[in-house]
């Protein structure tokens, strides 16, 4: 068991660059969730994935953000245009059929935008 | 408004002692995780209660879910300075919702002196 990866683990980018972020899951599991974390404050949800389809997205989901699971397997999170807001935190996680609440997330993205 | 209010905050103790932290909430939730925080990673998973006054161990760790399945405890025994870290509750399902997101409370940071 492999355990969930995301890469990078930090970035830093000058405000006004676009960022993309990737999460390959643990192999056997459909559901795949995108989650920010500043400091402080546990994890917010975004969006989460069941296979390929995203089935719910957070408010929290500006029009500059958007995810991806093209395949059902990785997933993408991007960010247009960043603002110095957008620093922080950005957890992937998954989860496997009826136990969808048990999630395992990976070590992050931490994020600067200066 | 905080829907996981987890208290105390912050809690600084000896090695040796015993502590326990709480997770409060006015709504119902499915389910309800804990998951134990170190700096600059991922939330690791420690245990999920399902069932109203649901009692969990895992090793110096007693989990208690609530009769009402509104609230949660955590207590650990002769605390170790590898207990350190940022302990989180998240509950999945509140109020009959979705039980693929999850809402985490801020956490209670732990620090366990030698």
């Amino acid at each position: 068991d492999t355990g969930v990866s995301q890469n990078p683990r930090h970035k830093i980018t000058k405000r006004g660059q676009n960022v993309t972020f990737r999460c390959d899951p643990i192999s056997e599991h459909n559901r795949l969730y995108w989650y920010r974390q500043t400091l402080g404050q546990g994890p917010e949800f975004l969006t989460y994935f069941q296979n390929e389809a995203q089935l719910e997205k957070s408010r929290l989901l500006s029009d500059r953000f958007s995810a991806e699971r093209p395949k059902g397997s990785f997933s993408t999170l991007e960010i247009q245009r960043t603002e110095q807001g957008d620093s922080a935190m950005y957890l992937c996680a998954s989860s496997q059929g009826g136990g969808a609440y048990e999630q395992y997330f990976g070590p992050g993205t931490r994020l600067t935008v200066t | 408004t905080q829907l996981l209010e987890q208290s105390p905050q912050f809690l600084s103790i000896q090695e040796g002692e015993n502590l326990t932290v709480y997770c409060n909430s006015s709504s119902v939730f499915s389910s309800l995780q804990w998951y134990r925080q170190e700096p600059g990673e991922g939330p690791v998973l420690l245990v999920t209660v399902v069932t109203g006054g649901e009692v969990k161990k895992l090793k110096r760790l007693t989990f208690q879910f609530g009769d009402a399945r509104k609230d949660s405890s955590l207590h650990i025994t002769a605390a170790q300075p590898g207990d350190t870290g940022l302990y989180l509750c998240a509950g999945a399902g509140y109020s009959g919702g979705s039980n693929y997101k999850l809402t985490f409370g801020k956490g209670t940071l732990l620090t366990v002196n030698p």
